[in-house]
């Protein structure tokens, strides 16, 4: 069965501390993504890999980096956390192709920063 | 950049009635696909639309691409609780860009 894991469900982190969420996928997928959902704004873009060593900006970078070493994991990193970045974190894969496959969501990690 | 927008932001109907959310995007897509978030749930697929004027069922769901291939819509024919969730559309811009722009949602919600 396809699965996509995220490390934690929630976190609470302070004001300046560094933050590691981890994205696991077992499906062989070439792509994987990193969205924040709020509450009106529906899912934005963090970043994107397309390969194993290859990022992309998404549309709402800043304050973010990811790194994918292997090809099945897909972290994001927030160097120094802030408050508006409380928010919850999707980590999602798919096969590439010509017609763009379907998205396969981890169940999600909601962070709080205080 | 890109940007998809979807109307209304929330609805609200009576179990039996139908519902509809629509969604626009700012330019031209290759394809797009539509999305189910069950409360406290991650976004599941439904389906993906990629010709134009192209219509998909799926049981009470209709599914529809714009002519222009800059809006689509879902309709769902008498609602039920199970249909409880936001939808989201989302729209690839063109084949050689990987990046997939996701719509601002529908909250729907049934009273039954």
């Amino acid at each position: 069965d396809v699965k996509v894991t995220q490390s934690s469900r929630y976190l609470v982190k302070r004001t300046g501390e560094k933050v590691f969420l981890e994205c696991v996928q077992d499906m062989d997928h070439e792509n994987m993504f990193w969205y924040r959902q709020d509450p009106g704004l529906g899912l934005r873009l963090i970043y994107f890999s397309y390969d194993v060593k290859m990022k992309e900006k998404g549309d709402i970078p800043e304050g973010y980096s990811v790194s994918r070493e292997k090809k099945e994991r897909f972290s994001l990193i927030l160097e120094s956390a802030s408050t508006n970045q409380t928010s919850m974190y999707l980590c999602a894969s798919r096969v590439t192709g010509v017609y763009t496959g379907e998205l396969f969501f981890g169940e999600g990690s909601r962070l709080t920063v205080l | 950049g890109q940007q998809v927008m979807q109307i209304p932001q929330y609805q609200h109907v009576q179990e039996g009635e139908d519902f509809t959310t629509y969604c626009n995007s700012s330019t031209t897509l290759s394809n797009i696909q539509w999305y189910k978030q069950r409360p406290g749930g991650h976004p599941v697929f439904l389906i993906q639309l990629v010709k134009s004027g192209e219509v998909k069922k799926q049981k009470r769901l209709t599914f529809q691409f714009g002519e222009a291939k800059k809006n689509s819509s879902l309709h769902i024919t008498a609602t039920q609780t199970t249909d409880v969730g936001t939808y989201f559309c989302a729209g690839r811009e063109n084949f050689g860009n990987e990046k997939l722009t996701f719509g601002t949602g529908t909250r729907l919600t049934i009273i039954p």
